[in-house]
C-alpha cells in the first residue's frame, strides 16, 4: 500500500515562514492535497491538486510537488495557523491515503 | 452555501452495527460523490469508502470490505455509512466529505463529524 510520510511537528515563530513536507514514492506523479484541521473541528481543504487554493484560504498557504516530496508552504504565519495539517493522494491500489500529519506550532 | 450535517453521537456495544446520516444542501446533490473518513482518538484521518450520488457507485478501503455499506437518498439529499460488527477500535469521529464525481476528487466540504463510541 501507498504511505505518506509527513514530520510529526513543526515550530515557527510569527511572521515567518512554515514548511512541511510529505514525503511518497514518486510522489509527484500524482495529485497532492491539503487539509488543515484545529481541535475539535472537521479538516478544512487548504491546498489541492498540488497548489490550487480554494475560495477563502489566504495566498500565504501554497503547495509544490516534484519527485518523491509535496510540501505546503505557510508564509507569513500567524497564531491562528496552529493545527494538524494533512496531506493526501489517490493512489490506485489504495484509493484515498493521508499522510501521517503534522502539528504546527505557532512559537 | 454547501452544508454537511450529521446525525448525532452513537454508543453502540461490540458486534453491534451503527448507521451515521449526512444531509447535505446548497448544492445539486447528483453532480458530486461523498466520502467517508474518520479518525480515532489523538490519530490520524483514514478514508473509509466513496459512493457516487449519481449512480451509486461505491469504492471501499479494503480494510473495511464486507463491514462497510454506503448508500445514498436523492430525494432527501442524504448519505448514510453503516458500520457492522463493530470493534472497540472502530471508536472515532466519523466526516462525510462532499468527493467529485470521481472518487479521486479532493474533499472540498466537510460535516461537523459524529462520535461513535464502542464499548462493553
Amino acid at each position: 500500500s501507498y504511505v505518506l510520510t509527513q514530520p510529526p511537528s513543526v515550530s515557527v515563530a510569527p511572521g515567518k515562514t512554515a514548511r512541511i513536507t510529505c514525503g511518497g514514492n514518486n510522489i509527484g506523479s500524482k495529485s497532492v492535497h491539503w487539509y488543515q484541521q484545529k481541535p475539535g473541528q472537521a479538516p478544512v481543504l487548504v491546498i489541492y491538486y498540488d497548489s490550487d487554493r480554494p475560495s477563502g484560504i489566504p495566498e500565504r498557504f501554497s503547495g509544490s510537488n516534484s519527485g518523491n516530496t509535496a510540501t505546503l508552504t505557510i508564509s507569513r504565519v500567524e497564531a491562528g495557523d496552529e493545527a494538524d495539517y494533512y496531506c493526501q493522494v489517490w493512489d490506485s491500489s489504495s484509493d484515498h491515503v493521508f499522510g501521517t500529519g503534522t502539528k504546527v506550532t505557532v512559537l | 452555501q454547501v452544508q454537511l450535517v450529521q446525525s448525532g453521537a452513537e454508543v453502540k456495544k461490540p458486534g453491534a452495527s451503527v448507521k451515521v446520516s449526512c444531509k447535505a444542501s446548497g448544492y445539486t446533490f447528483t453532480s458530486y460523490g461523498i466520502s467517508w473518513v474518520r479518525q480515532a482518538p489523538g490519530q490520524g484521518l483514514e478514508w473509509m469508502g466513496w459512493i457516487s450520488a449519481y449512480n451509486g457507485n461505491t469504492n471501499y478501503a479494503q480494510k473495511l470490505q464486507g463491514r462497510v455499506t454506503m448508500t445514498t437518498d436523492t430525494s432527501t439529499n442524504t448519505a448514510y455509512m453503516e458500520l457492522r460488527s463493530l470493534r472497540s477500535d472502530d471508536t472515532a469521529v466519523y466526516y462525510c466529505a462532499r468527493g467529485g464525481v470521481a472518487a479521486a476528487a479532493p474533499l472540498d466540504y466537510w460535516g461537523q463529524g459524529t462520535l461513535v463510541t464502542v464499548s462493553s
